[in-house]
């Protein structure tokens, strides 16, 4: 198994452009959640997702969208890129508690994306 | 809503000596996780504790849940230039996993 990919690992972007952040597992797990990660700020939740089709925002959504139209698959897409975007981006994924006693989060490998 | 906090922010550790790091919720929490990412790399899970008073061993690594389940903590013995990241500890709310700002630890050899 790969577990959780994420494409691209680095990523320019100018401010006001577009683009989307690739994530993926083959684990089969229900649950999905983006976080960014900035120094001193730990991991803070953008969106999740509970199941194709179900998605629901976190604790920072402002600027971003998702969709979830398959289990393996969970785009984070940006809209306007800002500078205070440019952060660390990791995708996660677990089963959900419906199906197992816990929910330990397999991360990707993260993608560090920079806005000028 | 819940918030989790951890202290020390960072911690400067010489090899072979102890150190601990704490994680308080301001609210009960029904399980804690802890995952440490090393420096460039993405977080890993370590251990889950579940019931009051848990205690859980990793080789050099203790982790405690309090009787209140409000709060945690992970002691390392006998560092090693091996354990250098940072822990992150991080409590469900409402179906999502809050995590703490993380504890940076540094090894002097």
């Amino acid at each position: 198994n790969a577990g959780v990919t994420q494409t691209p690992k680095f990523q320019v972007l100018k401010t006001g452009q577009s683009m989307t952040l690739q994530c993926a597992q083959d684990m089969n797990h229900e649950y999905m959640s983006w976080y960014r990660q900035d120094p001193g700020m730990g991991l803070r939740l953008i969106h999740y997702s509970v199941g194709a089709g179900i998605t629901d925002q976190g604790e920072v959504p402002n600027g971003y969208n998702v969709s979830r139209s398959t289990t393996e698959d969970f785009p984070l897409r940006l809209l306007s890129a800002a500078p205070s975007q440019t952060s660390v981006y990791f995708c996660a994924s677990s089963y959900t508690e419906t199906q197992r006693s816990y929910n330990e989060q397999f991360f990707g490998p993260g993608t560090r994306l920079t806005v000028l | 809503g819940q918030q989790v906090m951890q202290i020390p922010q960072y911690q400067h550790v010489q090899e072979g000596e102890d150190f601990t790091t704490y994680c308080n919720s301001s609210t009960t929490l029904s399980n804690i996780q802890w995952y440490k990412q090393r420096p460039g790399g993405h977080p890993v899970f370590l251990i889950q504790l579940v019931k009051s008073g848990e205690v859980k061993k990793q080789k050099r690594l203790t982790f405690q849940f309090g009787e209140a389940k409000k709060n945690s903590s992970l002691h390392i013995t006998a560092t090693q230039t091996t354990d250098v990241g940072t822990y992150f500890c991080a409590g469900p709310s409402w179906g999502k996993l809050q995590f703490g700002a993380g504890t940076q630890v540094v090894v002097t050899p």
